[in-house]
């Protein structure tokens, strides 16, 4: 059985940092893209960024370049997100989903985590 | 505002037929990237309920089933039950944008 436990969202002030992470099981966690999706509250689904199965190919959203680094570490089976520079905007709960393909291209999500909360307020 | 258009809201009664409409353009379903969609029930994840505009994982009902032509999707549901009350997104790809994995903003299906 497929599983996406997502951790390290809380309450941050803005300009502050902070590091999600996803530990996946059940599948082989190196032959899948992986990305992380974003819903602010009462709001709609937006793809914030995703990385390739190797870690050797990364993307993401204009909302969030320069500020947001995805990757994975393969042998933990763990995807990160380390976001710095936080605005209240970044407010949301904060997926995992993995990706049906290996490598980033047009393709759906297949699984997703519950969510981790990520609060931007002084 | 989305690059891909739903309505925000449909409703139907217990065994009626609903369909939820995705609307894109010329850089995402008009090129010819295929459309996803995704249930999100109320306090909970998405769940992948189409894929490839009209496969079905398994488990998903033969209820649930979309559609694509042109710039457009459609997500049909018949046989309208509760359970079916939920957020609906539709997902492509965009070529115009960085950011290429692109939502609609959703529909809420009420069943009455």
């Amino acid at each position: 059985e497929v599983q996406l436990l997502e951790s390290g969202g809380g309450l941050v002030q803005p300009g502050g940092s902070l590091r999600l992470s996803c530990v996946a099981s059940g599948f082989t966690f190196s032959s899948y893209a992986m990305s992380w999706v974003r819903q602010a509250p009462g709001k709609g689904l937006e793809w914030v960024s995703g990385i390739s199965g190797s870690g050797g190919s990364t993307d993401y959203a204009d909302s969030v370049k320069g500020r947001v680094t995805i990757s994975r570490d393969n042998s933990k089976n763990t995807l990160y997100l380390q976001m710095s520079s936080l605005r209240a905007e970044d407010t949301a709960v904060y997926y995992c989903a993995k990706d049906w393909n290996l490598v980033l291209a047009a393709s759906y999500f297949d699984y997703w985590g519950q969510g981790t909360l990520v609060t931007v307020s002084s | 505002q989305s690059v891909l258009t739903q309505p925000p809201s449909v409703s139907g009664a217990p065994g009626q037929r609903v369909t939820i409409s995705c609307t894109g353009g010329s850089s995402n379903i008009g090129s010819g990237y295929d459309v996803h969609w995704y249930q999100q029930l109320p306090a909970a994840a998405p769940k992948l309920l189409i894929y490839g505009n009209n496969n079905r994982p398994s488990g998903v009902p033969d209820r649930f089933s979309g559609s694509k032509s042109g710039t457009s999707a459609s997500l049909v549901i018949t046989g309208l039950q509760a359970e079916d009350e939920a957020d609906y997104y539709c997902q492509s790809y965009d070529t115009s944008l960085s950011g290429w994995r692109v939502f609609g903003g959703g529909t809420k299906l009420t069943v009455l």
